[in-house]
C-alpha cells in the first residue's frame, strides 16, 4: 500500500517568506508527527498530532513555525518569515495510534533551502 | 532531557567483517529503544526494537540488547554486506510518543 507521502520534495526560498509544507500520512493512521533533520544530525521532534488536535508542540522551535490537521489525515507545516537556519530536511512521521508500541512510518521528507 | 549519543562515523568495513555500533541513552523512567536506518536514497525504516530491559530486537541478522545497568543499546551483526551500507540512528521513546535520536552513524562496507 501507499506510504507517507511529502510534497513538495525539494522547496528553495528566500530568507523572509512563507512556506507550507504537506504531509500524506497511511490511510487509517491517527498519530502524525512531524521532525526536521539538519546536515549531519538525526531527526528532532517538532509536533505530534493525535487525530486533529496537536497533543505535543514542545518542539517547535519558536512562533514562526505551525502545524495544522484539521481532518485528521494530510497535515501542513507552515514557515513564517524563513530564515536560513530553517534549511533542513523536514520528514512527516504516522503511526496507527499515538503510543510507543506502534511504529512511526517516515515519509521521504521535504528538503527545505533558505537562501 | 532524554537524549541518545551514539558512535561517530563514517564506519568502513570489509564484507563479512563484524559490525558494532555502540548507542547509550539518557532518559528518566523505562524507555523504549530502536534503531532506525536510512539506506541511500530511501527514507528512515525501523530496523529494530526493544521495549524493555534485557529484550534483545533483532532484524535482518542485526542484534541489539537494551541493557539497563550500562544504559546502552549497540548494534550487532556478525557478517555485514555491501547492501547494509546506510546510515544507522539509534533513538529512543519515553514517555511521550515522540522519538528522540542519535546523530547517526554512517557505514560504508566493501567488496
Amino acid at each position: 500500500g501507499a506510504g507517507v507521502s511529502q510534497t513538495p520534495s525539494n522547496k528553495v526560498t528566500e530568507k523572509g517568506k512563507y512556506v507550507e509544507l504537506r504531509c500524506d500520512p497511511i490511510s487509517g493512521h491517527t498519530a502524525l508527527y512531524w521532525y526536521r533533520q539538519s546536515l549531519g544530525q538525526g531527526p528532532e521532534f517538532l509536533i505530534y498530532f493525535q487525530g486533529t488536535g496537536a497533543a505535543d508542540d514542545s518542539g517547535l522551535p519558536n512562533d514562526r513555525f505551525f502545524a495544522v490537521r484539521p481532518e485528521g489525515s494530510v497535515s501542513t507545516l507552515k514557515i513564517q518569515r524563513t530564515e536560513r537556519g530553517d534549511s533542513a530536511v523536514y520528514l512527516c512521521a504516522s503511526s496507527l495510534a499515538g503510543g510507543i508500541s506502534y511504529e512511526q512510518y517516515f515519509g521521504p521528507g521535504t528538503r527545505l533551502t533558505v537562501t | 532531557g532524554d537524549s541518545v549519543t551514539q558512535m561517530e562515523g563514517p564506519v568502513t568495513l570489509s564484507e563479512e567483517a563484524c559490525l558494532t555500533i555502540n548507542c547509550t541513552y539518557t532518559a528518566t523512567g523505562y524507555p523504549s529503544l530502536f534503531w532506525y536506518v536510512q539506506y541511500p536514497g530511501e527514507g528512515l525504516q525501523l530496523l529494530l526494537k526493544a521495549t524493555k530491559a534485557d529484550d534483545k530486537g533483532s532484524n535482518k541478522g542485526f542484534e541489539a540488547t537494551y541493557r539497563k545497568e550500562t544504559t546502552s543499546f549497540h548494534l550487532e551483526k556478525g557478517s555485514v554486506q555491501v547492501s547494509d551500507s546506510a546510515v544507522y540512528f539509534c533513538a529512543l521513546s519515553g514517555a511521550t510518543n515522540k522519538l528522540i535520536f542519535g546523530t547517526g552513524t554512517l557505514l560504508a562496507v566493501q567488496p
